[in-house]
């Protein structure tokens, strides 16, 4: 597509239930990430895909958060078992690769755990 | 680990100031840096890209400049305007797999 698409936009959940938010980033984009930025607070990493290699998990904050990269593709952030501190705005972005030619973000998706 | 750092915090002017953003950062051995915008309850538009060879970039009303050796970079605008008010966010990419993000400046400008 022309742009990183983000969905839902908008996301309001209960308190111990399970989300997925899902990233289509830019066709031909072989990296792709996402950031979380909780209200008041910076932009904070969270994973980084790179073509077929292992995932950099390293921003992870805990183990109910995981994501997965369908084909080269899509991707998908799931949180399990949410917590109202998760509620956030999940940023995607993608970029051509190692190449230096910068990110393109997505409009997030707002997340409430209420 | 890198650390970066917007100044100031906020700021408000009027129409038509020409005005610098500042941004800087530990770790000098970055890729590139890049400058974004962040309007009120969206995502993140990116506004110039420096690559770490260059000292500046350009767009319409927009300067972005580096300086490596002292860890800084600014954003000038030129002739602000209503509609440049949002949060200027400046990221440092040291690995080309992860953005360290400044905690952006809140732009104000008065009609």
């Amino acid at each position: 597509g022309a742009g990183v698409s983000q969905s839902p936009s908008n996301k309001v959940t209960e308190k111990g239930k399970d989300v997925e938010l899902r990233c289509d980033p830019i066709s031909g984009h072989t990296a792709l990430y996402w950031y979380r930025q909780s209200l008041g607070q910076g932009l904070e990493f969270l994973i980084y895909f790179q073509g077929n290699s292992a995932p950099d998990k390293s921003g992870l904050p805990s183990d109910r958060f995981s994501a997965e990269r369908t084909g080269g593709s899509v991707s998908t952030l799931t949180i399990q078992r949410t917590q109202q501190e998760d509620s956030a705005v999940y940023l995607c972005a993608s970029s051509p690769g190692r190449d230096n030619y910068g990110y393109t973000f997505g409009s997030g998706t707002r997340l409430t755990v209420v | 680990k890198q650390e970066v750092t917007q100044i100031p915090a906020a700021l408000s002017v009027p129409e038509g100031e020409n005005l610098v953003l500042n941004c800087s950062f530990t770790d000098s051995a970055i890729y590139n840096l890049q400058w974004f915008r962040q309007d009120p309850g969206k995502g993140l538009t990116s506004l110039l890209l420096i690559q770490s060879s260059q000292r500046e970039q350009t767009s319409g009303r927009l300067n972005a400049s580096l300086d490596k050796s002292s860890g800084r970079s600014t954003l000038y605008i030129a002739a602000s305007q209503p509609g440049d008010s949002a949060t200027y966010l400046c990221a440092a990419d040291n690995a080309g797999n992860m953005l360290t993000f400044g905690g952006g400046t809140r732009l104000m400008v008065k009609p």
